[in-house]
């Protein structure tokens, strides 16, 4: 398996636009989370799916921020109206559930600068 | 919720030095994992193991999940070595992260 794929490695927008990261997850598996790493907060838990529902996103920062997952294979994040402080990089990882043991693989991330 | 604390947060080895990275939990854990984010942002699996010990290589790990804590292993450093260390735990399918060790081996 190639992994999880994630698009676009790096993407540079202007304040107030609206941004769509891409995450395509390991075939089979059955968990997929969204992750934020910052400096100054680290690697943050936004949103994660399991069998494409939403099960918890109480780590999504505000309104601005969507999350959805159409089907097994791809899942988007939505930043609508992007601030410069949403710069950060953006990870997405998938994981298979065997019972209460799993082990998750992240995609490569995604750079997000919003000047 | 769960808290992960990592010791120590920066090393500095010279290449060849062996080094021991702490992570503690505070609550009993389904699974923990280590990886180790390289110069270039990448997070990379090293490790699945919510108890016992296992070997790669030059790496090891112990977890003593009963006395909520993971050890991690650098035998041989090398400069490639340098990154950031995460260790992280799931309790109920939550992967929680902990605040790393910065690793830098020089030449």
């Amino acid at each position: 398996d190639a992994g999880v794929i994630q698009s676009p490695r790096h993407e540079v927008t202007e304040m107030g636009q609206e941004v769509t990261l891409r995450c395509k997850p390991i075939s089979g598996h059955d968990y997929l989370f969204w992750y934020r790493q910052t400096m100054m907060r680290g690697l943050e838990l936004l949103i994660y799916f399991n069998n494409n529902v939403p099960i918890d996103d109480s780590g999504m920062p505000e309104d601005r921020f969507s999350a959805k997952m159409p089907n097994a294979s791809f899942s988007t994040l939505k930043i609508q109206p992007s601030e410069p402080r949403d710069s950060a990089v953006y990870f997405c990882a998938s994981s298979l559930n065997r019972g209460m043991n799993t082990e998750a693989f992240f995609g490569q991330g995604t750079r997000l600068t919003v000047v | 919720g769960i808290q992960v604390e990592q010791s120590p947060p920066d090393l500095i080895l010279q290449e060849g030095a062996n080094s021991t990275l702490r992570c503690n939990f505070s609550d009993s854990v389904n699974n923990l994992q280590w990886f180790h984010q390289n110069p270039w942002g990448q997070l990379i699996n090293l490790f699945y193991i919510p108890s016992g010990t296992k070997q790669n290589g030059r790496l090891s790990a112990t977890t003593v999940a009963t006395e909520r804590y993971s050890l991690l292993y650098i035998s041989s450093s090398q400069t490639t070595d340098s990154g950031v260390y995460f260790c992280a735990v799931t309790g109920f399918q939550k992967l929680v992260f902990g605040t790393g060790t910065r690793l830098l081996v020089s030449p």
